[in-house]
């Protein structure tokens, strides 16, 4: 138990449009789903914090309205990257928390390129 | 800030070597210290843990030991094996809610 899977795992997208990143908690239901992203060679940086049925808390330095998060519900948050720059191409992770379980558990991530 | 340094990759080991992966940090009070592994095309996965000092957090043959006096938390292993290649994380947590504070990774390979 305890999967969370996460699509797509790579994505190439033109500069300026909108790519929309998946994560599910496959078997058990999370209240609280993590978004990170990784430069290479760098540490994953938490870019903000999903709860199920309210806004997110975004970390400092990370734009709300670029980098768009929806808990709608208890298996699903989703991560729109809008109007994508080639600066924005990274490696996005999620993570998922079990109630009653401490750790979290990740997705696989999804490598975005943006040309 | 609270930070986590490991060292930089990659490793490259025979199969059956002594392992040492070097995990240090910094935090103001007393962190939680994990490790996870990406095996390649898997996602983040918990190696194992410790939450207070002097713990020893142990699985599949690693190790690691919390130790507040360098405030470091290695990871070893006696005899790796080609299986264990992936990438590794050091990282900790202040609190409760999961959120973690990540080293930058380091990968392993370890050739037959």
């Amino acid at each position: 138990g305890a999967v969370v899977s996460q699509h797509p795992s790579r994505v190439i997208c033109k500069s300026g449009t909108s790519v929309k990143i998946e994560c599910r908690s496959l078997d058990f239901q999370a209240t609280t789903m993590f978004w990170y992203r990784q430069f290479p060679k760098q540490s994953l940086m938490l870019m903000a914090t999903s709860n199920e049925g309210s806004k997110a808390t975004y970390e400092q330095g990370v734009e709300k309205d670029k980098f768009l998060i929806n808990h709608a519900s208890l298996t699903l948050s989703t991560l729109t990257v809008t109007s994508a720059h080639p600066e924005d191409s990274s490696f996005y992770i999620c993570s998922a928390c079990r109630d009653g379980y401490t750790e979290a558990f990740f997705g696989q991530g999804t490598r975005l390129t943006v040309v | 800030g609270n930070s986590v340094t490991q060292m930089e990759g990659p490793v490259t080991l025979s199969e059956e070597a002594f392992l040492t992966i070097n995990c240090t940090y910094t935090a103001t009070g007393y962190p939680s210290l994990f490790w996870y592994v990406q095996y390649p095309g898997e996602g983040l996965q918990l190696l194992l843990k410790a939450t207070k000092a002097d713990d020893k957090g142990s699985n599949k043959g690693f190790e690691a030991t919390y130790r507040k006096e360098t405030t470091s938390f290695h990871l070893e292993k006696g005899s790796v094996q080609v299986s264990d290649s992936a990438v590794y994380f050091c990282a900790l947590s202040m609190d409760s809610n999961y959120q973690l504070i990540w080293g930058a990774g380091t990968k392993l390979i370890i050739k037959p």
